[in-house]
């Protein structure tokens, strides 16, 4: 059963701090890694994607990626209370199952104003 | 452009009966998957349609659950005799293929309530 692992939170953090999202995989062959931000009650969104080892920046969002430790994370720079929700971290799965991404069941934010 | 629709948004139905939840992809998109999210869990994966190959149908909890995409287009997931575990958000997303670096994007979501 490959798992992937998140802390449920919440986090909270003061605006303008740095937000640390921390997921951990079981599948070692997994390749692509996928971060999904779900407001209350709507469905998920992806904000952010990452293949190689290493950081991966677009704005605000940082995506890290460490295959040997089979772990991902994303950071949030300069949180803004709109930035409050629940993110999912999705892993795709290895060999004939690589279209199907496994979820964790998310860590709650909470950015205070 | 438009993104992934679903209908109906909600519905409520009285344990036994049979629904029927509807899925439109992104347009072109050829990869289409099913995800069911229980109040406070994570997703659960239901069921896969690439093209015209074989839907992968390894997450379906319990034959009262099927799938149909017709084409790559339109889909339909059928709960028949429907019971109150059923009840959970049903999700649909799709993706331009169905390799491991397509991404999925989701539609809203039906949100299924069995009393």
């Amino acid at each position: 059963q490959k798992e992937v692992e998140q802390n449920s939170g919440p986090l909270s953090v003061p605006e303008g701090a740095i937000a640390s999202l921390n997921c951990t995989y079981s599948d070692r062959g997994s390749q692509s890694f996928f971060w999904y931000r779900q407001y209350s009650g709507k469905s998920p969104e992806l904000i952010m994607f990452i293949y190689s080892n290493g950081d991966k920046e677009d704005g605000r969002f940082t995506a890290q990626l460490n295959k040997a430790s089979q772990y991902v994370s994303l950071l949030i720079r300069d949180s803004q209370p709109s930035d409050s929700a629940t993110y999912l971290c999705a892993v795709k799965g290895s060999g004939g199952s690589n279209y199907k991404l496994t979820f964790g069941k998310g860590t709650l934010l909470t950015v205070n104003p | 452009g438009a993104g992934v629709s679903q209908s109906p948004s909600n519905k409520v139905t009285e344990k036994g009966k049979d629904v029927e939840l509807r899925c439109d992809p992104i347009s072109g998109h050829t990869a289409l998957y099913w995800y069911r999210q229980r109040l406070g869990q994570g997703l659960e994966f239901l069921i896969y349609f690439q093209g015209n190959s074989a839907p992968d149908k390894s997450g379906l909890p319990s034959d009262r659950f099927s799938a149909e995409r017709t084409g790559e287009s339109v889909s339909t997931l059928t709960i028949q005799r429907t019971q109150q575990e059923d009840s959970a958000v049903y999700l649909c997303a799709s993706s331009l293929e169905a390799g491991e670096f397509d991404e999925q994007y989701f539609g809203p979501g039906t949100r299924l309530t069995v009393t």
